[in-house]
């Protein structure tokens, strides 16, 4: 079945750790997006690539780095986890960022950062 | 700032008709979503609206004013398994997606 998926599910990760959220699609899609949810707030964007090879930065993309080497992949990485960073991320894609497709999400990874 | 706002939470009954409010204020309009999210699971697609109107699409129908900065989500007919949020998105002049909160709906029989 086509879609996204994310890797890992859940993690519980210690402050000051190196992590790599995994996100793979096989409908492609040009544009991936990486957001966070937090309770009582809407979906934040972090990092967002319109096409592979190139990456932007969102509303809240301090702590983060993206990579977009092909079209499939768009892996997220925590280069030394802090408390405030925990949150369910989620990675979606898209036809392009304009016109009237839908971003379609992966499943989600919850991340606790202690 | 941007700025999408929809009340927290809304009740309703198996059967009934409601409507989830939508009004936003962004850098720009290219365009608003609907999405359903379940508790734990990912959000899903439900509508989009570009042009002011009602969009239909079987028990559920969106409406657009660009003018007054305002939408809803109609769901028809309820079933216990409409108990979900629903998060309305605007594209701003950045073709980025700014999502509001989210309103949880409690479906009661």
């Amino acid at each position: 079945i086509a879609g996204i998926t994310q890797a890992p599910t859940s993690q519980i990760l210690a402050a000051g750790r190196r992590m790599t959220l995994r996100c793979t699609q096989d409908m492609r899609h040009n544009a991936m997006y990486w957001y966070r949810q937090d309770l009582g707030l809407g979906l934040r964007l972090i990092h967002y690539s319109n096409t592979a090879g190139t990456t932007g930065k969102g509303e809240v993309p301090d702590g983060y780095s993206v990579s977009r080497a092909n079209t499939d992949d768009f892996p997220l990485t925590l280069a030394s986890a802090v408390p405030s960073q925990t949150s369910v991320y989620f990675c979606a894609s898209s036809e392009g960022p304009e016109g009237n497709q839908p971003q379609h999400f992966g499943d989600g990874t919850r991340l606790s950062i202690l | 700032g941007q700025n999408i706002d929809q009340p927290t939470e809304m009740t309703a009954t198996e059967g009934a008709i409601v409507q989830i409010n939508c009004t936003y204020q962004t850098s720009g309009f290219n365009g608003l979503f609907w999405y359903q999210q379940h508790a734990g699971e990912a959000p899903t697609f439900l509508s989009y609206n570009v042009l002011d109107g009602l969009e239909e699409k079987g028990r559920f129908s969106s409406f657009l004013s660009r003018s007054k900065g305002y939408s809803y989500l109609l769901l028809k007919e309820l079933q216990m398994k409409d108990s979900a949020s629903y998060l309305c998105a605007v594209r701003d002049s950045n073709y980025q997606l700014i999502w509001g909160a989210g309103t949880k709906l409690i479906i009661k029989p």
